[in-house]
């Protein structure tokens, strides 16, 4: 069974800055998908960002870029120029045949 | 921008009631799920759902669980004798390949 670990319960980061959140996680399959969600107060689910396992490029979506070493099982998140805005929850979460599974989350705090 | 909505956003109910929960996904995805969240825990995966069937389903997803779609557009969740320990924010999701998600808003459902 796969798991994800997400070692950093709460983190915090002062805006404008930068701050990298870390996943690792446990698998024996060669192709799989790896999400960041974020998860706001109002506790709905946002998609940050997505890296398919097979692309050794890591992805980049405007201020978020990850940090993906397939052989090390990592997959870290860097915020860039944080906002109060994304101050949240943020899961990891690891995808393989329509089994989706989440790490227990990193909340972040964006201070003014 | 097309987005997946679900209802009630918050439904209340006895211990041993049946409840179904809501969704309407976005309206040309294929691939449909649920997952819950147990307040200050992580969102589990329940089951997956696509060309009219199950295609993956988790532990959690007993006989007390089950999904369908009814009339092409809703995704319907139905708890049928609820448990004190199904309090929880259950998440909608749908996508047009295996490898997207997008979630709804979630419902959060109280049992007393």
């Amino acid at each position: 069974a796969q798991t994800v670990t997400q070692s950093q319960p709460e983190m915090s980061v002062q805006e404008a800055e930068t701050v990298t959140l870390s996943c690792t996680y446990d698998t024996s399959e060669s192709n799989y998908y790896l999400f960041w969600y974020k998860q706001p107060p109002s506790r709905q689910m946002i998609l940050v960002i997505r890296q398919e396992a097979y692309k050794q490029q890591n992805a980049t979506e405007n201020r978020f870029s990850v940090n993906f070493q397939k052989a090390a099982k990592s997959f870290s998140l860097k915020i860039s120029d944080s906002q109060l805005g994304d101050t949240a929850m943020y899961f990891c979460a690891f995808w393989r045949h329509n089994d989706m599974r989440f790490g227990a989350g990193t909340r972040l705090t964006v201070k003014p | 921008e097309p987005e997946v909505t679900q209802t009630p956003s918050h439904q209340v109910t006895q211990m041993g009631q049946e409840v179904i929960l809501r969704c309407v996904p976005i309206s040309n995805h294929l691939y449909f799920y649920w997952y819950r969240q147990i307040l200050g825990q992580k969102v589990e995966f329940l089951v997956s759902f696509y060309n009219n069937e199950i295609s993956e389903k988790s532990e959690i997803f007993d006989d007390q669980f089950s999904v369908e779609r009814p009339d092409g557009s809703n995704f319907t969740l139905k708890i049928r004798s609820t448990k004190l320990e199904d309090s929880a924010m259950y998440f909608c999701a749908s996508g047009r390949a295996r490898n997207e998600q997008f979630f709804g808003p979630g419902t959060r459902l109280t049992v007393l």
